[in-house]
Formats: C-alpha cells, sequence, structure tokens
C-alpha cells in the first residue's frame, strides 16, 4: 500500500527556518515526481515546489522562489522542504504529493496527510 | 501565470446531480489536462479525476469529468449525490510558465 506521511512541522518564529520530511513506503520515491503542496487555514490548495523524477529538475512557486528548496534522500525513502526565512503567510497544512505516472503531467495520485507549520512570534 | 475560476459554493439534494465548473482566463483548457481533487473536512486532499475525465481505481462512477472548449471550462459532475459527496472540490491544471495551479476551490453542501 502507497503511503507518505510527512514530519517537521511545529511553530517557528517569523525569520526562522524549519525542515519537512515525506517519508514514503509502498514504493519508490526514486521513481516519481513529487511535489508540495500546502492549504493556509482556510484557505485554498496552492502548489509549492516540484522534484522531478530524475531529480535533475526542480520548480518553484513564486512566492517561495529562493527561501524553500525540494531534496531527495534514495538511502531513506524521502523527500524534504527545506523552508527558511519563514514569514506568516506561510502558516499553513503542508502536504506532500505523489506525481501520477503518466507521459507529461496529469496530477497527484496519493497525498500524505499533511503537517501543520505556524509561523508565529 | 493563468487562472482557474470556480464557483465559490454549490448546494444540491440526494440523489441529485451538481455539475462543478472550472474556467480557464488564459489559454485553452483543452492544452493540458485537468485534474480534480476531493477534500473532505478536516481531511487531506484525495484524487476524483485526472487527464480531464479518467476515474482511479476506487472513485465511484458517478464521479465524471469533462472538458468544452467553447467555455473554454472543465467540468465535474457528481450524479445521485450522497450525503458523504459533501466536501470541497478544486480543478487543476498547469502550462510552461505555470507548473501547478489550483482552482479556487468549490463548496459542496448536499442539502
Amino acid at each position: 500500500e502507497v503511503q507518505l506521511v510527512e514530519s517537521g512541522g511545529g511553530l517557528v518564529k517569523p525569520g526562522g527556518s524549519l525542515r519537512l520530511s515525506c517519508t514514503g513506503s509502498g514504493f519508490d520515491v526514486a521513481m516519481y515526481g513529487m511535489e508540495w503542496v500546502r492549504q493556509a487555514p482556510g484557505k485554498g490548495l496552492e502548489w509549492v515546489a516540484y522534484l522531478s523524477k530524475s531529480g535533475e529538475y526542480k520548480y518553484y512557486a513564486d512566492s517561495v522562489k529562493g527561501r524553500f528548496a525540494i531534496t531527495r534522500d534514495t538511502a531513506k525513502n524521502s523527500v524534504s522542504l527545506e523552508m527558511s526565512s519563514l514569514g506568516v503567510e506561510d502558516t499553513a497544512i503542508y502536504y506532500c504529493v505523489r506525481d501520477r505516472d503518466c507521459v507529461g503531467d496529469c496530477g497527484f495520485d496519493y497525498w500524505g496527510q499533511g503537517t501543520l507549520v505556524t509561523v508565529s512570534s | 501565470n493563468f487562472i482557474l475560476s470556480q464557483p465559490h459554493s454549490v448546494s444540491e439534494s440526494p440523489g441529485k446531480t451538481v455539475t462543478i465548473s472550472c474556467t480557464r482566463m488564459r489559454g485553452s483548457i483543452d492544452s493540458n489536462y485537468v485534474q480534480w481533487y476531493q477534500q473532505r473536512p478536516g481531511k487531506a486532499p484525495t484524487t476524483v479525476i485526472y487527464e480531464n475525465d479518467q476515474r482511479p481505481s476506487g472513485v465511484p462512477s458517478r464521479f465524471s469529468g469533462s472538458i468544452d472548449r467553447t467555455s473554454n471550462s472543465a467540468s465535474l459532475t457528481i450524479s445521485g449525490l450522497k450525503a458523504e459527496d459533501e466536501a470541497d472540490y478544486y480543478c487543476q491544471s498547469f502550462d510552461d510558465r505555470s507548473p501547478r495551479i489550483f482552482g479556487g476551490g468549490t463548496r459542496l453542501t448536499v442539502l
């Protein structure tokens, strides 16, 4: 059974840093594109970052570019999101998602349960 | 970046059929696949439609997706509404300049 389990969320002060992890089970993360999507309290879904299956390509939303970095650890079968210079606007539930395996782009097939990041003084 | 515009909310009675629209503002709706995600209260989203009209295994056939080039929009139709269908629904697509774009979401209320 495919599962994605996020960890690392918590309370952080403005300007601080945090590292989120997403551990996959039931599949090899190196065989899929992996992404992060977030949802601010009471708001809609916002795409954050993408890592290609090959690991060669990384894309970021303009709102996080230069502050967030997506990485992969094949030994741990995990994907991480390194977040720095955090602001209150980064407060959200962060979901790890797996790309559907297809030709081109065809969305996500599995979502994690999410981890809450709260940026507050 | 382009925008996907969804109605804020829709409501319908159990057993009826409801359609949620997703209009692409700038660019053609059929230039990239459209997906639909369901998010029940307090839960993570799940995929109900991918590649415009494909249902993942486990999603009831009551859920269907389509594309309308004349209105430049995608639609999610749910027939035989059940109380368990009450949720937020998000459309999603992409293009070369916008890796992933979500619509603002539609709150479905089953009366």
